[in-house]
């Protein structure tokens, strides 16, 4: 599986956009980005997944790069429920296990 | 998004019991699940795959004797931790596999305790 490489942790005002990059330079082309958040002592919430083209959600956008070497979590307008730890995943079909790196631990501030 | 929910959230165990852990898809059926395990300020360890109807696929490293998957229906899959000992304290997580969307959705998490 292509790793993954994210900032430890990332601070954001409250009602502004939190955009989180991901770098996955060795992605091949049949692999999908995931991204997941996990709240503190809970288990993690799927966000968002593209493959090529940007997508978005009710939730978030992802926009991915051109050569797909990288990708950026934008969520429009944080709140304070969005502290959490963000994690960018790539996934290559049809094998479905899910490697975890360490994340990006996202503080929102009020 | 699709529910998975876990049963119990949290158990408290003595040292060289059993516990059994519950993972079930309510909205959809889930052909594949996985467990993992997630210890104090780590990241998620896959555990294992598990198939409806088959033996689970475990980890290197996992002791497939110690950690008792079983995943008799579409939407049900358990895990029994055998003869706890208090280094098995973690947090255990279950995802589903939705058909169709590729998608894994995470279980709540069950945090278990061994005294």
């Amino acid at each position: 599986d292509a790793k993954t490489t994210q900032p430890p942790s990332m601070d954001c005002a409250e009602g502004r956009a939190a955009n989180l990059p991901c770098n996955h330079s060795t992605i091949s082309g049949n692999e999908y980005v995931y991204w997941y958040r996990q709240i503190h002592s809970q288990g993690p919430q799927y966000i968002i997944h593209g493959l090529k083209n940007n997508e978005t959600n009710e939730m978030a956008s992802l926009i991915i790069t051109e050569d797909r070497k990288s990708s950026t979590l934008i969520l429009p307008h944080a709140t304070l429920r969005d502290t959490a730890v963000y994690y960018c995943i790539v996934r290559p079909p049809p094998n479905e296990k899910l490697t975890f790196g360490t994340g990006t631990r996202l503080t929102i501030i009020p | 998004g699709a529910v998975v929910s876990q049963h119990p959230s949290w158990v408290i165990c003595k040292s060289g019991t059993s516990v059994k852990i519950e993972c079930r898809s309510l909205d959809f059926q889930a052909t594949t699940m996985f467990w993992y395990r997630q210890f104090p300020k780590q990241s998620l360890m896959l555990m294992a795959t598990s198939n409806e109807g088959s033996k689970a696929t475990y980890e290197q490293g996992v002791e497939k004797d110690k950690f008792l998957i079983n995943h008799a229906s579409l939407t049900l899959s358990t895990l029994t931790v055998t003869s706890a000992h208090p280094e098995d304290s973690s947090f255990y997580i279950c995802s589903a596999l939705e058909a169709g969307t590729d998608t894994q959705y995470f279980g709540p998490g069950t945090r278990l305790t061994v005294l």
